[in-house]
C-alpha cells in the first residue's frame, strides 16, 4: 500500500513550456486534491475532485487544468509556464462524503520555472 | 484574507518540556479543525482533529484546545521530543465539506 505517489519530484520548467504532474493513490479514495505551497505560505487548493468525472476549482486554479478519467489517477496540467507557479505542488487524497475526513498527502513535486 | 491564522512562524522547546502552538481563524462557520505535522521534503501528515462542538481532544501525548468564543485554536505538546521538530500547520474546514484552509505554518524545534 504505497499510499498517494507523486511524479515527479523535482522539475524545472522554462516560461511558456507545459508539463503534467502525476499523481495517483491506491486507497481507493473517492476525493483528491491538489495544492500548493509557496515559500513561509501554507497550502493553497488549487483544484479537487470528488470523483472520476468530477473535477472543480480551489481557491487558486488559474493556470491550471485537472481531469479525473479514474478513481486512481488525478494529473494537474501546467499549459504556460510562468515564474508565479514556482511552487511545492501536493496532491492529497480522502474517503470523501459526508463532512470532514482526513486528507493524505503525498511527498510533493517542487517546481522552478525560470 | 487570511481566514486560519499562525502568527508565530517558529517556537523553540527543550526536550521534555511542553510545546504550544497556537491558530486563529476568523470564519465562525468553520466546523471542523485540524492540525498537520510536515517534515521536510516530505507531505503533510495528519496528527490530530477536533469538531466544534467538542473544546477538548486528546490522542497520546498531543491535546488539542478548542475556545469558540475566541476563535482560537491550540495544540499542545507534552513532553516534546526531537522527533517532534517540524512544520504544524493548523487547518479547518466548513461543515460537511472535505476542502480545508490551512494557516502559514509554524516551526517548531525541539532542543535536547
Amino acid at each position: 500500500n504505497a499510499g498517494v505517489t507523486q511524479t515527479p519530484k523535482f522539475r524545472i520548467l522554462k516560461i511558456g513550456q507545459s508539463m503534467t504532474l502525476q499523481c495517483t493513490q491506491d486507497m481507493n479514495h473517492n476525493y483528491m486534491y491538489w495544492y500548493r505551497q509557496d515559500p513561509g505560505m501554507g497550502l493553497k487548493l488549487i483544484y479537487y475532485s470528488v470523483g472520476a468525472g468530477i473535477t472543480d476549482k480551489g481557491e487558486v486554479p488559474n493556470g491550471y487544468n485537472v481531469s479525473r478519467s479514474t478513481t486512481e489517477d488525478f494529473p494537474l496540467r501546467l499549459e504556460l509556464a510562468a515564474p508565479s507557479q514556482t511552487s511545492v505542488y501536493f496532491c492529497a487524497s480522502s474517503r470523501g462524503g459526508g463532512g470532514p475526513d482526513t486528507q493524505y498527502f503525498g511527498p510533493g513535486t517542487r517546481l522552478t520555472v525560470l | 484574507d487570511q481566514q486560519v491564522k499562525q502568527n508565530s512562524p517558529s517556537l523553540s522547546v527543550q526536550e521534555g518540556r511542553i510545546s504550544i502552538l497556537n491558530c486563529d481563524y476568523t470564519n465562525s462557520m468553520f466546523d471542523y479543525f485540524l492540525w498537520y505535522k510536515k517534515y521536510p521534503a516530505e507531505g503533510p501528515t495528519f496528527l490530530i482533529s477536533i469538531s466544534s462542538i467538542k473544546d477538548k481532544n486528546e490522542d497520546g501525548r498531543f491535546t488539542v484546545f478548542l475556545n469558540k468564543s475566541a476563535k482560537h485554536l491550540s495544540l499542545h505538546i507534552v513532553p516534546s521530543q526531537p522527533g517532534d521538530s517540524a512544520v504544524y500547520f493548523c487547518a479547518a474546514s466548513f461543515y460537511n465539506t472535505d476542502k480545508l484552509i490551512f494557516g502559514t505554518g509554524t516551526r517548531l524545534q525541539v532542543f535536547p
